[in-house]
């Protein structure tokens, strides 16, 4: 597709749950990042994924927290036992990074996750 | 470490005025990229502008323009004639080749009629 797309746009969950936030980049980018957003703050940054390297993911803020990318296409954020605090936007951004155009136009965001856990 | 800095939490200007968003960063390269994305209330984050360290030209765009300071680790952000649908969260960020992007904890711009 022409944007990042993220799903579900929304998704309730109860205490205790998992969930999986899907990511599709831009086709061709071969970064692709993952951040939280909670209400009223700034981006948190969570992993990242750079081609076949492997993945930083010195922003995930627990062992709860996980992340695949098949390749340089769709990526997943798992929440295990997901709890109140887990609450927010999740934003999935991709980018050519190693090229120019990712420095010249930056990240592409999708439109996020919202996050709610009850 | 890199670290971004947006001082001002919460900005109201009212219709016409013009309004300065501060942004100040920390970083031990000597290349890197700062960016200015803006949010609107509808969530989604727009890119506006990047630089480089190299190069410090201020740059216009149409009511927007951008001072960048290397001397002072500034990238400021002044929108002029501020106009209602300027309202919105304004993130800057730092980032450079194959790193995550660092961005600051954002202004809230709120343009009053």
């Amino acid at each position: 597709g022409a944007g990042v797309s993220q799903s579900p746009s929304n998704k309730v969950t109860e205490k205790g749950k998992d969930v999986e936030l899907r990511c599709d980049p831009i086709s061709g980018h071969t970064a692709l990042y993952w951040y939280r957003q909670r209400l009223g703050q700034g981006l948190e940054f969570l992993i990242y994924f750079q081609g076949n390297s492997a993945p930083d993911k010195s922003g995930l803020p627990s062992d709860r927290f996980s992340a695949e990318r098949t390749g340089e296409s769709v990526s997943t954020l798992t929440i295990q036992r997901t709890q109140q605090e887990d609450s927010a936007v999740y934003l999935c951004a991709s980018s050519n990074s190693g090229t120019a155009s990712s420095l010249v136009y930056g990240y592409t965001f999708g439109s996020g996750t919202r996050l709610t856990v009850v | 470490a890199q670290k971004v800095t947006q001082a001002q939490t919460e900005i109201s200007v009212v219709e016409k005025e013009d309004v300065t968003l501060d942004c100040v960063y920390e970083t031990r390269d000597t290349t890197y990229y700062l960016f200015w994305y803006k949010q609107p209330p509808s969530g989604e984050l727009v890119f506006l502008i990047r630089r480089n360290s190299f190069d410090e030209q201020n740059e216009i765009s149409g009511r927007y323009s951008w001072n960048f300071q290397k001397s002072t680790s500034s990238f400021n952000f002044t929108i002029t004639a501020s106009q209602v649908v300027d309202s919105a969260v304004y993130f800057c960020a730092l980032g450079n080749y194959g790193q995550n992007f660092v961005f600051g904890p954002g202004t809230r711009l709120s343009v009053l009629p």
